[in-house]
């Protein structure tokens, strides 16, 4: 088992729609989750960081830790054509010298 | 804007060449990252640094070293460039503070032919 799942999707929804994307993980240490938006031919850039379990929103986004089943989520609210992009989970132990692991990223298509 | 600048940002190289992708850092970041993208691979670290001269092998080490003699610059060498390199390679640096957040470049298309 791999220790950072993520449906490679593609997953197309209308403007407007409320996106769920989610990773499952294998490994209870992981304590740092984030969620990157990938454009393309373009870098990832940081969207979401959780610490631990729990709830955090910016906008239209959400970001749910569940440490007891292994699961994080992200949600979109009012998608928007411009949020068309591939979304990553990433996640690590610790804050110390500890590379992340990445899921291989959803592709989220929102149509107008 | 992470202050990152990869280059080149394109190259198309023969197989059996030396090939060496540059990652200038402008806000003095202690670790950076290597990594490799691929469809159906998702993004795997290939080398990371946590310091000058102090590096590590990341999961897809194998026909790469890396190359830190001063705190802006991290270099990726493919010593012997195969098809099996043609990839987008990213660089990355760790955030200060947030716990383990990194922050990419535009990435480098490499081609080798």
């Amino acid at each position: 088992q791999k220790e950072v799942e993520q449906d490679p999707g593609p997953l197309s929804v209308p403007e407007g729609a409320i996106v769920s994307l989610n990773c499952t993980y294998s490994n209870s240490a992981f304590q740092y989750f984030m969620w990157y938006r990938q454009y393309s031919r373009k870098g990832p850039e940081l969207l979401m960081y959780t610490y631990s379990s729990g709830n955090k929103e910016d906008g239209r986004f959400t970001a749910q830790v569940d440490k007891s089943s292994k699961y994080i989520s992200l949600f979109i609210r009012d998608s928007q054509p411009s949020d068309s992009a591939t979304y990553l989970c990433a996640m690590s132990r610790n804050s110390g010298n500890t590379p992340l692991v990445f899921g291989k990223g959803t592709r989220l298509s929102v149509i107008a | 804007d992470a202050g990152i600048t990869q280059s080149p940002r394109h190259k198309v190289t023969e197989t059996g060449t030396p090939v060496t992708l540059r990652c200038h850092q402008t806000e003095n970041h202690r670790y950076m990252y290597w990594y490799r993208q691929d469809p159906g691979h998702g993004l795997r670290l290939i080398h990371y640094s946590y310091g000058v001269k102090d590096t590590d092998k990341g999961e897809v080490s194998d026909g790469y070293s890396v190359s830190r003699s001063k705190t802006e610059d991290f270099l990726l060498t493919l010593e012997s460039a195969t098809s099996s390199q043609t990839s987008v390679y990213f660089c990355a640096i760790r955030g200060q503070g947030s716990g383990n957040t990194i922050y990419f470049g535009e990435g480098s298309w490499l081609t080798v032919v």
